[in-house]
């Protein structure tokens, strides 16, 4: 199947400072990004859907203007994270989909970002 | 209610048991239909998808129920390394996956 990468895949930092964190599909040409936001012991929370080259759709109660993401190209999107709190600090997972190389529509998981905000 | 619901479990089984999981989901129009399984502080892994027919993968059994609007996942010879968090996964038309909480599965010896 296809390689998606995330980076970094851990961070601390402290209270107040932005973190930009890159996922990028290796193999595989990513019409659609999704971003995904998991506290502990809970489910997996879409953030936000990006769209190469538009605007990312924000789900209701992810505030665009803290998460901002940016997805320049097929291969690659980026979340950053403003102003980050220690409310922040959770496990962020980014997805590509597209179509594969069956034809069909796949959906493919980065190994996610561990964020500690102190 | 929420989109798609499952029991969190745990579901604390010994080596060699039969175990079933179930998901419902609220939104009738939903087309796609999955079963993912999470080890802790690792990305979701595709297990299987769910077909209208059912479907077998080994040990793996997925079923779907569309007028009761539930899917199924059942493991049979439980092994140690099926511990983990088996995560149900529908997408409506537009391919926006909703995921469940996840159920936690520990097979022990």
């Amino acid at each position: 199947g296809a390689v998606v990468s995330q980076h970094p895949s851990w961070v601390i930092c402290k209270s107040g400072t932005s973190v930009k964190i890159e996922c990028r599909s290796l193999d595989f040409q990513a019409t659609t990004m999704f971003w995904y936001r998991q506290f502990p012991k809970q489910s997996l929370m879409l953030m936000a859907t990006s769209n190469e080259g538009s605007k990312a759709t924000y789900e209701q109660g992810v505030e665009k203007d803290k998460f901002l993401i940016n997805h320049a190209s097929l291969t690659l999107s980026t979340l950053t994270v403003t102003s980050a709190h220690p409310e922040d600090s959770s496990f962020y997972i980014c997805s590509a989909s597209g179509e594969g190389a069956t034809g069909r529509y796949e959906q493919y998981f980065g190994p996610g970002t561990r964020l500690t905000v102190t | 209610r929420k989109e798609v619901e499952q029991d969190p479990g745990p579901f604390n089984v010994p080596e060699g048991a039969t175990v079933a999981f179930n998901c419902t989901y609220s939104n009738s129009a939903s087309q796609s239909f999955f079963w993912y399984r999470q080890d802790c502080r690792k990305e979701p892994k595709l297990l299987m998808s769910v077909y209208s027919s059912g479907n077998e993968d080994g040990r793996f059994t997925a079923q779907l129920n569309r007028a009761s609007q539930y899917i199924s996942l059942l493991i049979r010879d439980s092994k140690l390394s099926d511990s983990a968090t088996y995560l149900c996964v529908v997408e409506g038309g537009s391919y926006i996956p909703t995921f469940g909480r996840g159920t936690s599965l520990i097979v022990h010896p």
